[in-house]
């Protein structure tokens, strides 16, 4: 069965510095997503991307995260300079479309950031 | 009012039982409802997706109700291995934005 597939499983980061979180969507689906959950709360959503653009995005996707896909198949969230609250897991999920019932969006085994 | 609302939990019950999960939703222009699993840690898993007719898939019953944007899962026969936190999620009117529930934390005891 395909899956979603994250890497790293774990990230350890100084306050400040950049992270680069990496996914690789199930490869005949269009729509690629972000979502975030803290220790203890609900899963967050971030960010939706399709056809080389930003679909939408949260209050909290601002001008410090971006999003890319670099090539055919990796899906990149970028956080430029990160702070103690962004620890957090890091789901990636896909979908094949957003319409129907083929909308049921799919997450992978997610990052654990962790800001020190 | 919350975006989504579900039962806090948790629940404690004995296998075989049955045992149902509670939901509203307050974006009366949602259009998708799902219901995910997710065990401690783990990602998110979907369980099933939640038609207006309601649906059934083995021991899981799901219900929808839009004029009281309700929604419901029934799990029947209760197994060890249904012990997670069920989550329920929709779309919140948006194509692309899923907007989850806290989550109810199920524990089957044997």
């Amino acid at each position: 069965e395909p899956e979603v597939t994250q890497t790293p499983s774990h990230q350890v980061t100084q306050m400040g510095q950049e992270v680069i979180l990496r996914c690789v969507p199930i490869s005949n689906h269009l729509y690629f997503y972000w979502y975030r959950q803290i220790l203890g709360q609900k899963v967050e959503f971030l960010v939706s991307f399709y056809n080389n653009e930003i679909s939408e995005k949260s209050e909290i996707f601002d001008d410090q995260f971006s999003v890319e896909r670099p090539d055919g198949s990796n899906f990149t969230l970028k956080i430029r300079s990160t702070k103690l609250e962004d620890s957090a897991m890091y789901f990636c999920a896909s979908s094949e479309v957003v319409w129907a019932a083929s909308y049921e969006q799919y997450f992978g085994p997610g990052t654990r950031l962790t800001v020190t | 009012r919350k975006e989504v609302e579900q039962d806090p939990g948790p629940f404690n019950v004995p296998e075989g039982a049955t045992v149902a999960f509670n939901c509203t939703y307050s974006n009366s222009a949602s259009q998708s409802f799902f219901w995910y699993r997710q065990d401690c840690r783990k990602e998110p898993k979907l369980l099933m997706s939640v038609y207006s007719s309601g649906n059934e898939d083995g021991r899981f019953t799901a219900q929808l109700n839009r004029a009281s944007q309700y929604i419901s899962l029934l799990i029947r026969d209760s197994k060890l291995s249904d012990s997670a936190t069920y989550l329920c999620v929709v779309n919140g009117g948006s194509n692309y934005k899923l907007t989850f529930g806290k989550g109810t934390l199920l524990t089957v005891n044997p």
